[in-house]
């Protein structure tokens, strides 16, 4: 079982749904908790970042993180067409005495449709 | 605003040839990681750098091996090339101790193909 799961997809939606994305992990460690959005043939973009539990929100898109279900999700509110990417999760454990890498979930396609 | 620089942006190579690929990261960033996608897969770590010293290893193969120079550009060297060692090469940096919160800054990548 990988560390990070997440439905790859594809999801396909009409202009001004509202899309729901979601991860589930295994490591009761992690603390940090990101959503990355990648564009065809371009490097991982950062859109989301909280740690620990809770909600997170900026402009169009909203961040929920649930620790005891060990479950993220992003929130995409009035979709656009720009909004067609590949979105990643990715987090991290919380450790003082070292840098730890990065887990990426395999990513979700999304196709806003016009 | 200046971004993490990778190059070169696409390489050609046949198996057993080596490769090198290059990471200029952000200015004022010290924390360089990379890591390799191949197609349709999620991106796995390979290795890290904090202040030009290795910080974490993943999955990196024994053929690959990576450094960190005094101007904190970092690159990666691949011997003995396979097939498999075909995907898109990312190099991301951070601020120093921000790494370990997953607030990484991408590159566009670096795409090799071996033949």
């Amino acid at each position: 079982q990988k560390e990070v799961e997440q439905d790859p997809g594809p999801l396909s939606v009409p202009e001004g749904a509202i899309v729901s994305l979601n991860c589930t992990y295994s490591n009761s460690a992690f603390q940090y908790f990101m959503w990355y959005r990648q564009y065809s043939r371009k490097g991982p973009e950062l859109l989301m970042y909280t740690y620990s539990s809770g909600n997170k929100e900026d402009g169009r898109f909203t961040a929920q993180v649930d620790k005891s279900s060990k479950y993220i999700s992003l929130f995409i509110r009035d979709s656009q067409p720009s909004d067609s990417a590949t979105y990643l999760c990715a987090m991290s454990a919380d450790l003082e005495t070292s840098y730890d890498k990065v887990i990426f979930g395999p990513g979700t396609s999304l196709s806003v449709i016009p | 605003a200046a971004g993490v620089i990778q190059s070169p942006r696409h390489l050609i190579k046949e198996k057993r040839e080596t490769a090198t690929l290059k990471c200029y990261p952000i200015p004022r960033h010290d924390t360089v990681y990379w890591y390799q996608q191949g197609p349709g897969q999620d991106p796995q770590f390979l290795i890290s750098f904090y202040e030009k010293m290795q910080s974490d290893k993943g999955s990196i193969p024994d053929r690959f091996s990576a450094q960190q120079f005094s101007d904190y550009h970092s690159e990666l060297n691949m011997s003995s090339l396979e097939l498999g060692d075909s995907a898109l090469y990312f190099c991301a940096s951070s601020p120093s101790g921000q790494g370990c919160s997953g607030e990484l800054f991408f590159g566009e990548g670096s795409r090799l193909t071996v033949l």
